[in-house]
């Protein structure tokens, strides 16, 4: 099936640094999304984007976090300045529509540890 | 907001045996269901979907009915395997690229 990979699976990082996280989405897709997961928690959606804009953010995403896709490239979510509470797995995600009845495809996950 | 409830954090089962996971669900619009299903290594995965559109979804032998009566979406199988062992997800979708709402997850252990 479709794939969506992610760059690098883990990352560890001081805090105060800033970190990228690179997604690269199925090839036809034109939605994408950002979700966080705390180990033992609720899996829990932080971003989307279409068109080069943020669609929607929750209340998850922070001032510190920012997303882009510059020429089709990687779908980026960089966090500046990073905080202990930003340790987490992050799963990209990618739809070909927006509507709710469309499925969103997975990635592996980055699992950041930030000390 | 929506609201998705897995009481079921663990369930243990020898082959051939039954599965049933527990899932309800909160919201106040027309909301797509998926059960995802997410191996070691591995980001989350669709299993089935259903739409307010039917009320019944199924994939690879599982089975999931949408109840809006009871706000309810339960996950079964009628005979696993040892390779049915994962993670599964209840997931809400509502609204136009709106970010799906998860359940927190059932790991299902599945020994030969």
């Amino acid at each position: 099936g479709p794939k969506v990979l992610q760059i690098p699976s883990h990352q560890i990082i001081d805090m105060g640094q800033m970190v990228t996280l690179n997604c690269d989405p199925v090839s036809n897709h034109l939605y994408f999304y950002w979700y966080k997961q705390i180990l033992g928690q609720q899996m829990e959606f932080l971003v989307n984007f279409y068109n080069g804009k943020v669609m929607e953010k929750s209340k998850l995403f922070k001032d510190q976090f920012s997303v882009e896709r510059p020429d089709g490239s990687y779908f980026t979510l960089k966090i500046q300045p990073t905080a202990l509470e930003d340790s987490a797995v992050y799963f990209c995600a990618s739809s070909l529509r927006g509507v709710n009845q469309d499925t969103q495809y997975f990635g592996p996950g980055t699992r950041l540890l930030v000390l | 907001g929506n609201s998705v409830t897995q009481m079921q954090g663990q369930v243990t089962l020898s082959e051939e045996e039954f599965l049933f996971i527990n899932c309800t669900y909160s919201t106040t619009g027309y909301p797509t269901l998926f059960w995802y299903v997410q191996y070691p290594g591995e980001g989350p995965q669709l299993l089935l979907k259903v739409t307010t559109a039917n009320n019944k979804g199924s994939s690879r032998g599982f089975e999931a009915t949408y109840d809006k009566g009871t706000t309810s979406f339960h996950l079964q199988k009628a005979s696993v395997q040892e390779s049915d062992s994962a993670v599964y997800y209840c997931v809400l979708g509502e609204g136009y690229a709106q970010g799906l709402t998860f359940g927190l997850g059932t790991r299902v252990s599945v020994f030969p």
